[in-house]
């Protein structure tokens, strides 16, 4: 069964720093991207980062950029995020999400892509507040 | 990165159907079939419903189903039951390996 966990979330001031984890299980996690996504309480969902399956590259949202930082540590199947100088909007649940990933052209020369979010963990709060 | 657009609420009666727009631009949901669809309870991680536009996972029930036109994807979903209400949230790529989500949908089954 594909499983997601993340940990770490908590209460922290404005300014200060925090590092959420999401353990992965259950497929080949070098194989595929993975993607954090918030929730600001009573809003809806946004999507703030993603890494390739390699974490060659990392992509990011205009909100969180030069704030957070992804990685990943494919030996530990897990995926990281960083997150600094955190102000108080940055408060929400934050949800870790394996991408989903399709492919076309033969069977031995496939060329993949990413359609979504497929698999998602169960969310961890982060609450920015003095 | 705007958020795509979605009605704030919808409703129907229990067998009804129900279709809920999410309204991009050239650059996200005209340029890409990569729309999804995801169903949230409150409390609950998201699940995804469909995505490629049309595409159900397995497991999904074939009462709910996906298009899109030009700038525009909808959710429908036929037989409405009590179980059908919660949030629903379109998402589509925006390029560049980034994706953005629309405001949701709170789903109420009368």
């Amino acid at each position: 069964e594909v499983q997601l966990l993340e940990s770490g979330g908590g209460l922290v001031q404005p300014g200060g720093s925090l590092r959420l984890s999401c353990a992965a299980s259950g497929f080949t996690f070098s194989s595929y991207a993975m993607s954090w996504v918030r929730q600001a309480p009573g809003k809806g969902l946004e999507w703030i980062s993603g890494i390739s399956g390699s974490g060659d590259s990392t992509y990011y949202a205009d909100s969180v950029k030069g704030r957070f930082t992804i990685s990943r540590d494919n030996s530990k199947n897990t995926v990281y995020l960083q997150m600094n100088s955190l102000r108080a909007e940055d408060t929400a649940v934050y949800y870790c999400a394996k991408q989903g990933r399709g492919y076309y052209g033969s069977e031995v020369r496939k060329t993949y892509y990413y359609y979504g979010m497929d698999v998602w963990g169960q969310g961890t709060t982060v609450t920015v507040s003095s | 990165q705007s958020a795509l657009t979605q009605p704030a609420s919808v409703s129907g009666s229990p067998g009804q159907s129900i279709t809920i727009s999410c309204t991009g631009t050239s650059s996200d949901v005209g340029s890409y079939n990569l729309v999804s669809w995801y169903q949230q309870y409150p409390g609950k991680a998201p699940k995804l419903l469909i995505y490629e536009a049309s595409k159900r996972p397995s497991g999904v029930s074939n009462r709910f189903s996906g298009s899109k036109s030009v700038n525009t994807a909808s959710l429908t979903i036929s037989g409405l039951q009590a179980e059908d209400e919660a949030d629903y949230y379109c998402c589509s790529y925006a390029g560049s390996s980034t994706w953005v989500f629309g405001g949701g949908t709170k789903l109420t089954v009368l």
